[in-house]
């Protein structure tokens, strides 16, 4: 069970918009500290996505998104190739478990 | 461009133990924390601590206190992550993940896959 609620599966249509949720607490969205998203193709290491709720690492398209309210975060992705078929994971820090937590990841299905 | 490679995939039977070690290069290695993260075959990502590679101090996660050990060789740039007393479901791929100094997200390791089996 995560700490943080992310919705199983999304999917879309190539040039499509999707969005993945983040659902977390007041002890970690909510308490101030930043969410992060990672991709992860399968059999690879996860690669930092955006940082910071909306800051994206240079080389990440601006296709991909954050944004932060409350006690959620969300991911936006437009304009979808095939290559962004992949699992999905947002990642914050909780003060109460003192520690970094993720979401249970969400699997994108390029259609 | 700082890169992270970590040991090659071990097979342990259970209530033994595994030591993973993450050699870091293209960065100055004292001064950025190292965490590790597990993920168990079709699951997310379980954090397990950090170790500050500067003083050597350590923060675990309390599932795993007790059981995991981490150090560092700063002579090498190199962490190490030791986790005692192993059971059938800690096989997973172990990842070292560098922290940036500026929040709470990493760099990560290729990972490195630990299966435990009698």
């Amino acid at each position: 069970q995560s700490v943080l609620t992310q919705p199983p599966s999304v999917s879309g249509a190539p040039g499509q918009r999707v969005t993945i949720s983040c659902t977390g607490s007041s002890s970690n969205i909510g308490a101030y500290y930043d969410v992060q998203w990672y991709q992860q193709l399968p059999g690879t290491a996860p690669k930092l996505l955006i940082y910071a709720n909306n800051n994206r690492p240079s080389g990440v398209p601006d296709r991909f998104s954050g944004s932060k309210s409350g006690t959620s975060a969300s991911l936006a992705i437009t304009g979808l190739q095939a290559e962004d078929d992949a699992d999905y994971y947002c990642q914050s820090y909780d003060r109460s478990l003192s520690g970094v937590v993720f979401g249970g990841g969400t699997k994108l299905t390029v259609l | 461009q700082a890169q992270l490679v970590q040991s090659g995939a071990e097979v342990r039977k259970p209530g033994a133990s595994v030591k993973v070690s993450c050699q870091a290069s293209g960065y100055t290695f004292i001064n950025y924390y190292m965490h590790w993260v597990r993920q168990a075959p079709g699951q997310g990502f379980e954090w397990m601590g950090w170790i500050n590679p500067k003083t050597g101090a350590t923060k675990y996660a309390q599932k795993f206190q007790g059981r995991v050990t981490m150090t560092r060789d700063t002579s090498i740039s190199t962490a190490y992550m030791e986790l005692g007393s192993l059971r059938s479901d800690d096989t997973a791929v172990y990842y070292c993940a560098r922290q940036y100094n500026n929040g709470w997200y990493f760099d990560w390791g290729q990972g490195t896959l630990v299966t435990v089996s009698s």
